[in-house]
């Protein structure tokens, strides 16, 4: 079974600090995913990565960026957080870069930015 | 914009009976749709998938329907059990994404399956 493991289930961080959320998944799998989860709004790309040291913005990498130096390892980093970043943070890992290929997920971070 | 909808965002369904939820898309170069099941306090798992050049596809007690023509599928649950309350996400991809593994969520349908 394909495993992705995010560091943190729960974060409190206050606003202006550096926020590292890191994932680490165990498939040898070329893509990865950070998603944020919020009421109403579903699950939006922030960052994906194909292969490592690449990446790609997703549908709201405002505030975000990314760091793939690792196939294995995909860290999301706040640099400045603030309270709008308060949310569920998701990670997701899949093979192969074509369309049949289903997300896997870890547990999630949630973060709380006061 | 919101090219994945799902505009029912709970629904409360009796143990043995179906269920029905239901996506639209906005997007006509989606050409793969999957749905995704999360509990509480945890990530989404993949359930069932279908491809565009389907109209249909069967695992199980779930189905899912497409019908491209209106740009709407839906996923059919018989019968429904109780562990399958749960939030359920509709997804879809395609060339135009950029990648055709970027996946597009729907805003979630939270099912109850009452006894």
């Amino acid at each position: 079974d394909v495993k992705v493991t995010q560091s943190s289930r729960y974060l409190v961080k206050r606003t202006g600090e550096k926020v590292f959320l890191e994932c680490v998944q165990d498939m040898d799998h070329e893509n990865m995913f950070w998603y944020r989860q919020d009421p109403g709004l579903g699950l939006r790309l922030i960052y994906f990565s194909y292969d490592v040291k690449m990446k790609e913005k997703g549908d709201i990498p405002e505030g975000y960026s990314v760091s793939r130096e690792k196939k294995e390892r995909f860290s999301l980093i706040l640099e400045s957080a603030s309270t709008n970043q308060t949310s569920m943070y998701l990670c997701a890992s899949s093979l192969f870069r074509v369309n049949n290929s289903p997300l896997h997920f870890g547990n999630g971070t949630r973060l709380t930015v006061t | 914009d919101q090219q994945v909808k799902q505009n029912s965002p709970s629904l409360s369904v009796q143990e043995g009976r179906i269920s029905i939820l239901n996506c639209d898309y906005t997007n006509s170069m989606f050409d793969y749709f999957l749905w995704y099941k999360k509990y509480p306090a945890e990530g989404p798992t993949f359930l069932i998938s279908i491809s565009s050049i389907k109209d249909k596809n069967e695992d199980g007690r779930f189905t899912v329907f497409l019908n491209k023509s209106a740009k709407h599928l839906s996923l059919h649950i018989v019968p429904s059990q109780p562990g399958d309350s749960a939030v359920y996400f509709c997804a879809a991809s395609g060339l135009n994404t950029g990648t055709a593994s970027k996946l597009t969520f729907g805003t979630g349908t939270r099912l109850q399956v009452t006894l």
